[in-house]
């Protein structure tokens, strides 16, 4: 079945540095790839997306780049905020079979300390 | 403004007091889903409605009862909650191959 690994939280980064999440997946087909956000006590908010190889999903400086051949879609930030600290989950769609189940990762807490 | 709402958005009952969380969309979506989520899990889909009357489990249907009589509504049913289904709740629609929108959540606790 599918399946998502998603980096181990929880981060702690100091403003300005380089972030990365790892995130890793297992699908038949060609699924679509996606990030979501979740802020405190809010719901999950898509950060951005990629539906085919080589694809580079971007948005609020973040940025994932769909890896066939690694079957990755890594999460990266070159000068993280205070206002970055959220969970992030990695998570995958295979659209067309009926079902829009998105298969999500565990989730990573990240915490950016001024 | 795209909106997915829900509610209550915390509610805490005992075991065996039936309750609905509401859910609604309007966008015009299809396709609505019901999520739970839980420390060290992630989400998980517990069920889907295709449109009107068209409703299929998820992966973690037990215990759960949907209906779909309207569009833009998709209430979640716990007949009869248990301890272990205590847990934050997430309601989300989407159309076809479109970016899926999730309400805001409801926190759950059953004693």
């Amino acid at each position: 079945g599918n399946s998502v690994t998603q980096m181990e939280g929880p981060v702690t980064l100091s403003e300005e540095a380089f972030l990365t999440i790892n995130c890793t997946y297992t699908a038949t087909g060609y699924p679509s790839l996606f990030w979501y956000v979740q802020y405190p006590g809010e719901g999950l908010q898509l950060l951005l997306k990629a539906t085919k190889a080589d694809d580079k999903g971007s948005n609020k400086g973040f940025e994932a780049t769909y890896r066939k051949e690694t079957t990755s879609f890594h999460l990266e930030k070159g000068s993280v905020q205070v206002s970055d600290s959220a969970v992030y989950f990695c998570a995958l769609r295979r659209s067309g079979f009926g079902n829009e189940k998105l298969t999500f990762g565990t989730g990573t807490r990240l915490t950016i300390i001024p | 403004e795209a909106q997915v709402t829900q509610n209550p958005r915390y509610l805490i009952t005992v075991t065996g007091k039936k309750l609905t969380v509401t859910c609604s969309q309007n966008m015009n979506h299809e396709y609505m889903s019901w999520y739970r989520q839980d420390p060290g899990l992630g989400l998980r889909q517990i069920y889907y409605s295709m449109n009107v009357e068209v409703t299929d489990k998820g992966d973690v249907p037990e215990g759960y009862k949907v209906s779909r009589k309207e569009k833009r509504n998709f209430p979640l049913i716990l007949e009869s909650p248990s301890p272990n289904q205590t847990s934050l709740y997430f309601c989300a629609s989407t159309g076809t191959g479109e970016t899926q929108y999730f309400g805001p959540g409801t926190r759950l606790l059953v004693l």
